[in-house]
């Protein structure tokens, strides 16, 4: 069974506060993902890796930066956290490259930022 | 930006009913069409993942279709139980993914 575990299910910081989300998988997927979902919209991708130490924005990377220094783990980082950034975090990830594949979820982190 | 459309966005259905909904994508430069499970406190699961005009797939009382021609693809419950009640997600793959907002179901017993 894969799994997909990230650090926190609920977490509330305060605004300009570094914020770290992490995201273990324990497949040895090559791809891993970061989502973030807001209400009445898609989950939205915020950045992507495909190897370690490689990274690739998504459609949304502004405020945040990653980090995989490890195969199984792929860090987000909120360097300044804001409200707008209040959200429900999502990790995923795939054994390959392609749209043929189907993601694997991490639970979610609900994130607060006041 | 793509858009996939989801709908309804929100459907309550009695036990035992059966129930549909549509997931819409553009239709050019089509890779795959993928359809999960998200219930509350879980993490979203794979139902399905489909790649084929016309491919239908099936899993217990779920099932799905795809036509890539003209960008849909519709997933069907059959007889639908409580532990169905989730939100139901597809995804687009024309090389990047692209989500759907969703579709909410609600089970009443």
């Amino acid at each position: 069974d894969v799994k997909v575990t990230q650090s926190s299910r609920y977490l509330v910081k305060r605004t300009g506060e570094k914020v770290f989300l992490e995201c273990v998988q324990d497949m040895d997927h090559e791809n891993m993902f970061w989502y973030r979902q807001d209400p009445g919209l898609g989950l939205r991708l915020i950045y992507f890796s495909y190897d370690v130490k490689m990274k690739e924005k998504g459609d949304i990377p502004e405020g945040y930066s990653v980090s995989r220094e490890k195969k199984e783990r792929f860090s987000l980082i909120l360097e300044s956290a804001s409200t707008n950034q209040t959200s429900m975090y999502l990790c995923a990830s795939t054994p390959l490259a392609g749209g043929f594949y189907e993601q694997y979820f991490g639970p979610g982190t609900r994130l607060t930022v006041t | 930006i793509l858009n996939v459309e989801q709908s309804p966005q929100s459907l309550h259905v009695q036990e035992g009913d059966s129930t549909n909904f549509t997931c819409s994508f553009p239709s050019s430069n089509f890779y795959a069409l993928h359809w999960y499970r998200w219930e509350t406190a879980k993490s979203p699961e794979a139902l399905f993942v489909m790649t084929l005009n016309g491919d239908e797939k099936k899993k217990g009382r779920i099932s799905a279709t795809l036509n890539t021609k003209e960008g849909y693809s519709y997933l069907y419950i059959k007889g639908s139980q409580p532990e169905d009640s989730a939100t139901y997600l597809c995804a687009f793959n024309n090389n990047d993914m692209r989500f759907g907002a969703g579709t909410r179901l609600t089970v009443k017993p």
